[in-house]
């Protein structure tokens, strides 16, 4: 299974752009990556994901590299309320079902300071 | 519609007690999830259910048992559990299921909360 690295925490300024790292060098051709993030207590939050292309919507931008081992998701202008714990996950087709695995990694905990 | 509701939110239960957590999402979705995950640590898979067919077990004792009675429910069973159970119990849900492509989100509710004395 492809696994993906994150730094454990990170820190951003109220207002700037947030910008998360992961490394998933062991990606496979038909695995897309995902960014789900998770507030306290709550109930992980998708965010975004990707296979090739970088992407765009509401809440954020995803970042894949050419070779697709690494990728960022970028924040644009974080709040506090964005303080959370972001994991960057490659969804897994496992073969014994094609139902794709969602495995979560250790994540990066990131703190918005006023 | 866009939730996945689960309950209870809280559930303290004894080492012989026999209790389940319920999960419901009326979005149409084809696959059902559940994810433990201990404090501080990220959410570890479960079970997958795939139109209404359990597709993935991650080697989770019998203690817990999973059911899905039909399309938009999904049950835990819960039974002769241990201390170390305690965990936030997470359902999720997604649209895809078997022979479906992956690429949809999965929608998470906000945990069942259990605590095994």
């Amino acid at each position: 299974d492809a696994k993906t690295t994150q730094p454990p925490s990170m820190d951003c300024a109220e207002g700037r752009a947030a910008n998360l790292p992961c490394n998933h060098s062991t990606i496979s051709g038909n695995e897309y990556v995902y960014w789900y993030r998770q507030i306290h207590s709550q109930g992980p939050q998708y965010i975004i994901h990707g296979l090739k292309n970088n992407e765009t919507n509401e809440m954020a931008s995803l970042i894949i590299t050419e070779d697709r081992k690494s990728s960022t998701l970028i924040l644009p202008h974080a709040t506090l309320r964005d303080t959370a714990v972001y994991y960057c996950i490659v969804r897994v087709r496992p073969r014994s079902s094609n139902t794709g695995k969602l495995i979560f990694g250790q994540g990066t905990t990131l703190q918005v300071k006023p | 519609d866009t939730e996945v509701t689960q309950t209870p939110k809280h559930l303290v239960m004894g080492m012989t007690n026999k209790k389940s957590l319920k999960c419901e999402q009326h979005m149409g979705h084809r696959a059902m999830y559940w994810y433990k995950q201990k404090a501080k640590k990220p959410p570890e898979l479960m079970f997958v259910y795939s139109y209404e067919k359990l597709s993935i077990n991650e080697s989770v004792p019998s203690r817990f048992s999973p059911e899905c009675p039909n399309s938009s429910l999904l049950n835990l069973h819960l039974h002769a559990l241990q201390p170390e159970d305690s965990a936030l119990y997470l359902c999720a849900s997604s649209q895809e299921g078997l022979r479906d492509t992956p690429t949809g989100e999965l929608f998470f509710g906000e945990g069942s909360r259990l605590t095994v004395l």
